[in-house]
C-alpha cells in the first residue's frame, strides 16, 4: 500500500461543475503539498496546509490530520483547469522530502 | 516562474551510457532534491542535498549520485543507464524548515 493514495485517477467533467480530488495518507506528517503539473511536465505548487483551509481563487484545499485526509476543490472548472493534480506529503521525521501520489489526471470538456 | 532552472529539458542516450543534469536553484536555497517521475506515476524520491552533502536518499541504486555546489546548482549523475531509466527527473530546491518546495521544470530522459 502506497503511503500516499489519490482518488480518483481519473476525471472528467463538464466545464462549470465543481470538482473534488482525495488525497488519504498513512505517515505522520509536518505539511502536505497539492501540486498542478501540466503536459510537459513541469509542475506548479498549489498549496502547502499542516491545518485547516486555504483558498485561492476558484481553488480551495482543506485538511484533517485526525483523519490523515486531504481534498482539493475547483469551483466553476475550466478547461484550463484541466491537468494532473499530485497530493504530495512533507514527513515530519528526518530529511524534508516529498512523497507523492500517483496523481488525479483531471479533463475539463467544454 | 519558481526561479529553478533546469538543462537539458530533453535527453536521448542509449543503454550502458552516462548522463549528467542539472539543476539551479534559486539563491539561499541551500537544499535541493531529485525526484524521478516514470511516465503515469507520481515522483519518486530519488536523492536531497543540503549544503553539499547527501541528506538522505530513496531507494535508488548507487549509480544515481548527485554533487551540490556553493552555488545552489547541482547535477544528477547516472551511470550504466538501462531502459527503466527512461523518466523525466525533477529538482527541487527549498530552505530548511519552510517546507515549501520549488520545482524546475524538468528533464525528459530517454534510454534507447
Amino acid at each position: 500500500k502506497n503511503e500516499v493514495e489519490q482518488s480518483p485517477q481519473n476525471l472528467t467533467a463538464q466545464e462549470g461543475e465543481f470538482i473534488t480530488i482525495n488525497c488519504s495518507y498513512s505517515v505522520g506528517i509536518s505539511a502536505l503539498h497539492w501540486l498542478q503539473q501540466h503536459p510537459g511536465g513541469g509542475i506548479v505548487s498549489l498549496f502547502m496546509l499542516s491545518s485547516g483551509k486555504k483558498k485561492h481563487g476558484r481553488l480551495i484545499a482543506t485538511i484533517n490530520i485526525q483523519e490523515k485526509h486531504s481534498s482539493l476543490h475547483i469551483t466553476a472548472s475550466h478547461p484550463r483547469d484541466s491537468a494532473v493534480y499530485i497530493c504530495a506529503v512533507l514527513s515530519n521525521f528526518g530529511n524534508e522530502k516529498l512523497t507523492f501520489g500517483t496523481g488525479t489526471r483531471l479533463t475539463i470538456i467544454p | 516562474e519558481t526561479g529553478v532552472t533546469q538543462s537539458p529539458t530533453h535527453l536521448i542516450k542509449t543503454r550502458g551510457q552516462q548522463v549528467t543534469l542539472r539543476c539551479s536553484s534559486q539563491s539561499g536555497h541551500n537544499t535541493v532534491s531529485w525526484y524521478q517521475q516514470a511516465l503515469g506515476q507520481g515522483p519518486q524520491f530519488i536523492f536531497q542535498y543540503y549544503r553539499e552533502e547527501e541528506n538522505g536518499r530513496g531507494n535508488f541504486p548507487p549509480r544515481f549520485s548527485g554533487l551540490q555546489f556553493p552555488n545552489y546548482s547541482s547535477e544528477l549523475n547516472v551511470n550504466a543507464l538501462e531502459l527503466d531509466d527512461s523518466a523525466l527527473y525533477l529538482c527541487a530546491s527549498s530552505i530548511p524548515g519552510r517546507h515549501t518546495q520549488y520545482f524546475g521544470p524538468g528533464t525528459r530522459l530517454t534510454v534507447l
